[in-house]
């Protein structure tokens, strides 16, 4: 399958710092990405979507001004969580899928974010 | 935006036991998916499965998408088996992101 590479896995940050994460395609274009954020033993909550060349698109409740997001290439989407909290403390995922509809959707390995 | 639904919340299976998964959906959908998480986190990709049936080893999967709903097959689990089991649908409303359920916690013992 298509392979999606986040980086970085761990970072741990001091309140009010920025923190930028990066999610690859590496083997496909992705003119779509999505970015995730889970909570511990809980599921993965959908926070904004990410079009090559064009505004993020956000869910509701999900600050765009502390969460940016950026998709200036076909292979790269970044999320910079700026002046971190430690509530932003959280497990971070990006999605991407070779194609637009109906087909398989695939995950980086994640970041686990934490912001003290 | 679908609602997704999987049941049972958790399990505990002993070695060598065979399950079921559900995952039920409000609507109808163009894509649904079956993930496992492993401890680290990472999404493990099993099934890409918007209708039929589909085998990968020990682990099958099967989608009637007029009565939404997806049940996902595990046959002589294993201990690595352990994890959460996320069903995830296509939801158009959405741009078309995966929007997950809640998942089923399975731990698998010696």
């Amino acid at each position: 399958g298509a392979v999606v590479s986040q980086h970085p896995s761990r970072v741990i940050c001091k309140s009010g710092t920025s923190v930028k994460i990066e999610c690859r395609s590496l083997d496909f274009q992705a003119t779509t990405m999505f970015w995730y954020r889970q909570f511990p033993k809980k599921s993965l909550m959908l926070m904004a979507t990410s079009n090559e060349g064009s505004k993020a698109t956000y869910e509701q409740g999900v600050e765009k001004d502390k969460f940016l997001i950026n998709h200036a290439s076909l292979t790269l989407s970044t999320l910079t969580v700026t002046s971190a909290h430690p509530e932003d403390s959280s497990f971070y995922i990006c999605s991407a899928r070779d194609g637009t509809l109906n087909t398989e959707a695939f995950f980086g390995q994640g970041t686990r974010l934490t912001v003290v | 935006g679908i609602q997704v639904e999987q049941s049972p919340p958790d399990l505990i299976l002993q070695e060598g036991a065979n399950s079921t998964l559900r995952c039920n959906f409000s609507d109808s959908v163009n894509n649904l998916q079956w993930f496992h998480q492993n401890p680290w986190g990472q999404l493990i990709n099993l099934f890409y499965i918007p209708s039929g049936t589909k085998q990968n080893g020990r682990l099958s999967a099967t989608t009637v998408a007029t009565e939404r709903y997806s049940l996902l097959y595990i046959s002589s689990s294993q201990t690595t088996d352990s994890g959460v089991y996320f069903c995830a649908v296509e939801d158009s409303n959405s741009g078309y992101a995966l929007n997950f359920g809640k998942g089923t916690s399975l731990l698998v013992t010696p």
